[in-house]
């Protein structure tokens, strides 16, 4: 079962890139990395998923490199609203059976 | 839209008491999964289901059990609430099909207060 490492907070500015480093040394081959960004009194919402190299999206990118052991959420130029919880998660969410952890995530205060 | 819908926002309860937290989600989903949330541990998987009538240990089941008669229904229990149980509970639905990878949706989350 993979376990994951991800800084528990961090503070920007609006306008700068925010990364977030997770960590998932014993991840499977099956295994995708996938991220979610949570509000105050909501439940957590899916950013973005992949399982190798880069992916992006129109919110954010993900880095991750060949041996998958981390993996970088980057939002490019922050805003105010982007304030929140940001976790990830990594497993085979579409296999039955399997156990999806999360890890403590990471929360990210954006300053004006 | 997709959607998974949790009963109640807000409960409380008194110690004791048998207390029913359901979910039901609108997509056809075969995976459904109960979490808890408390300041500064993120989220705890409770107990997760892959079909009906099926049902698997999270890493904290202890003090509660599930129920799914019904694929779109996962029922999270606590026959004897104790107030070490007052949190914030996620329900959550994904996928089984392998292309799709199965994206998790929540609900907006159940607080329980238990006096």
């Amino acid at each position: 079962l993979a376990k994951t490492t991800q800084p528990i907070s961090m503070d920007s500015y609006e306008g700068q890139e925010v990364n977030i480093t997770c960590s998932h040394n014993n991840i499977a081959t099956n295994d995708y990395i996938t991220w979610y960004q949570q509000f105050p009194s909501q439940g957590p919402r899916f950013i973005i998923q992949g399982y190798k190299t880069k992916v992006t999206n129109e919110v954010a990118s993900l880095f991750i490199p060949a041996d998958r052991k981390s993996s970088t959420l980057s939002l490019p130029r922050v805003s105010l609203s982007d304030t929140a919880v940001y976790y990830c998660l990594v497993g085979d969410s579409g296999a039955a059976g399997n156990k999806l952890t999360f890890g403590g995530g990471t929360r990210v205060l954006v300053k004006p | 839209d997709v959607k998974v819908t949790q009963s109640s926002r807000y409960l409380v309860k008194r110690t004791g008491e048998k207390v029913f937290l359901e979910c039901v989600q609108d997509m056809d989903h075969e995976n459904m999964f109960w979490y808890r949330q408390d300041p500064g541990l993120g989220l705890r998987l409770i107990y997760f289901s892959y079909d009906v009538k099926m049902k698997e240990k999270g890493d904290i089941p202890e003090g509660y059990s599930v129920s799914r008669e019904k694929k779109e229904r996962f029922s999270l229990i606590l026959e004897s609430a104790s107030t070490n149980q007052t949190s914030m509970y996620l329900c959550a639905s994904s996928h089984l099909d392998r292309e799709n990878t199965g994206e998790l949706f929540f609900g907006e989350g159940s607080r329980l207060t238990v006096l």
